[in-house]
């Protein structure tokens, strides 16, 4: 059973462009979170979809969106890239049930460096 | 969100126990407290997570007293692999919107 897949795993953009990441979520969870990881720092919260829609946010810029597909893997894009975009980018995947959401599985991440 | 306070780093020896202990005064009713690690470059793995009193599985033990407003991982006899950041979590149940903060940097020497 794979756990959660995530492409690509390093990617160098150069300031103002965009950039797409994806994620296959772990088999049977059908949410997708997403969340950037600075260097020496936690995660922070993006965004998250179920259903195909994004149901939460975090304390993020437009600049940042996605998209989930029928199959539940998912798509992070990113416009008009900054420096401080350069960071870990990281996809969980969990569930909800009868006794509340499943742990959250992370996937390896995406190193993204903007020079 | 109950905001979580633990120490920066800590530092211990292959075979000893080791405790992190987390301070969340906030914590709500509802919330959970959940524990993961992490290693470099690799996303966070989830440890373990509790409601009240103790709990433990085959990795570790999370004590939790009666008011909640800490709680202490504790990782029996540590191996130079658990050279981690471990986080402390608190909020809605495991993989909803995790919040995380700083972490403990714990470095295992041999």
């Amino acid at each position: 059973d794979a756990g959660v897949t995530q492409s690509p795993t390093h990617l160098i953009k150069t300031r103002g462009q965009q950039v797409t990441l994806r994620c296959s979520p772990k088999s049977g969870h059908d949410t997708v979170s997403w969340y950037q990881q600075a260097l020496g720092q936690g995660p922070q919260f993006i965004f998250q979809y179920y259903e195909e829609e994004e149901r939460q946010r975090g304390n993020f810029p437009d600049r940042f969106s996605g998209h989930q597909f029928p199959n539940y893997s998912s798509e992070l894009n990113v416009n008009a890239l900054l420096l401080g975009d350069s960071a870990l980018y990281l996809c969980a995947s969990s569930s909800p049930g009868a006794g509340g959401y499943t742990e959250a599985f992370f996937g390896q991440g995406t190193r993204l460096t903007v020079v | 969100l109950a905001k979580t306070t633990q120490p920066i780093s800590m530092d211990s020896y292959e075979g000893q126990e080791v405790n992190i202990t987390c301070s969340h005064n906030n914590i709500a009713t509802n919330d959970y407290i959940t524990w993961y690690q992490q290693f470099p470059s690799q996303g966070p793995r989830f440890i373990i997570q509790g409601y009240k009193t103790k709990v433990t599985n085959e990795v570790a033990s999370l004590f939790i007293p009666a008011d909640r407003k800490s709680s202490t991982l504790s990782l029996p006899r540590v191996s130079l692999s658990d050279t981690a950041v471990y986080y402390c979590l608190v909020g809605d149940l495991r993989g909803n919107m995790l919040t995380f903060g700083g972490g403990t940097r714990l470095m295992v020497k041999p």
